[in-house]
């Protein structure tokens, strides 16, 4: 069946390290985006790409990097710069000409 | 600014019970909107879209929503709430075929 992976679905990290989330998709979609999600809060765009070897940052991208090497891929890394990064994350993606999105389960980060 | 206000942080139906959530947008012109809902440590899952044409739209699991142009509003409903129904409710609008702009979401309570 096609959809989103991402793993792992909790992680566990210390102040000061970067940590990178995983997010594959086989459904053969150009776009890709990664959210955070907070209580209360809704959620908020990070980064987002149309197309490989593209991305542009969303609302809330200091403190995050991400690559598109490949179509199927996008991850993302939480670096120490992101000053708290203790959220749910969730990655998403759509084709160009269909407007809803397919999101992934999420991971659920924890800086301890 | 763009924005989209769900009013309502927690609403609490008994079983059985009709449900109206409601949504609210800020946007110049008729958006693209959506509503997903969201089950505790998943992804979301879209239940209707608005596009274009009649402005009451069938989801799945028994959803509809209505859009009223006059009052920039999406608001979701159902008939009969069912226990299974117990999650978090994100409208969402999206502005210029890329930019999906999510509500705070309304967590929705069944009682026996």
């Amino acid at each position: 069946d096609g959809g989103i992976t991402q793993s792992p679905k909790y992680l566990f990290r210390k102040e000061g390290q970067n940590v990178t989330l995983s997010c594959e998709q086989n459904l053969n979609h150009d776009a890709m985006y990664w959210y955070r999600q907070d209580p209360g809060q809704g959620l908020r765009l990070i980064y987002y790409s149309q197309i490989v070897n593209d991305f542009q940052k969303g609302d809330i991208a200091e403190g995050y990097s991400v690559s598109r090497e490949k179509k199927e891929s996008f991850p993302l890394t939480v670096t120490s710069a992101q000053k708290n990064p203790t959220a749910f994350y969730l990655c998403a993606s759509r084709l160009p000409e269909a407007f809803g999105y397919t999101f992934g389960s999420g991971t659920r980060l924890t800086v301890v | 600014a763009q924005s989209v206000t769900q009013p309502d942080i927690h609403i609490t139906v008994s079983e059985g019970a009709s449900l109206e959530l409601r949504c609210n947008y800020s946007y110049g012109a008729t958006p693209y909107l959506f509503w997903y809902v969201q089950s505790p440590g998943q992804g979301l899952q879209l239940l209707l879209k608005y596009f274009s044409g009649d402005t009451l739209v069938q989801g799945i699991k028994g959803f509809e929503a209505e859009f009223k142009r006059s009052q920039s509003s999406f608001n979701l409903r159902k008939p009969s709430v069912h226990w299974s129904d117990a999650a978090e409710y994100f409208c969402a609008v999206m502005y210029n075929n890329n930019d999906m702009r999510f509500g705070a979401g309304t967590r929705l309570t069944v009682k026996p």
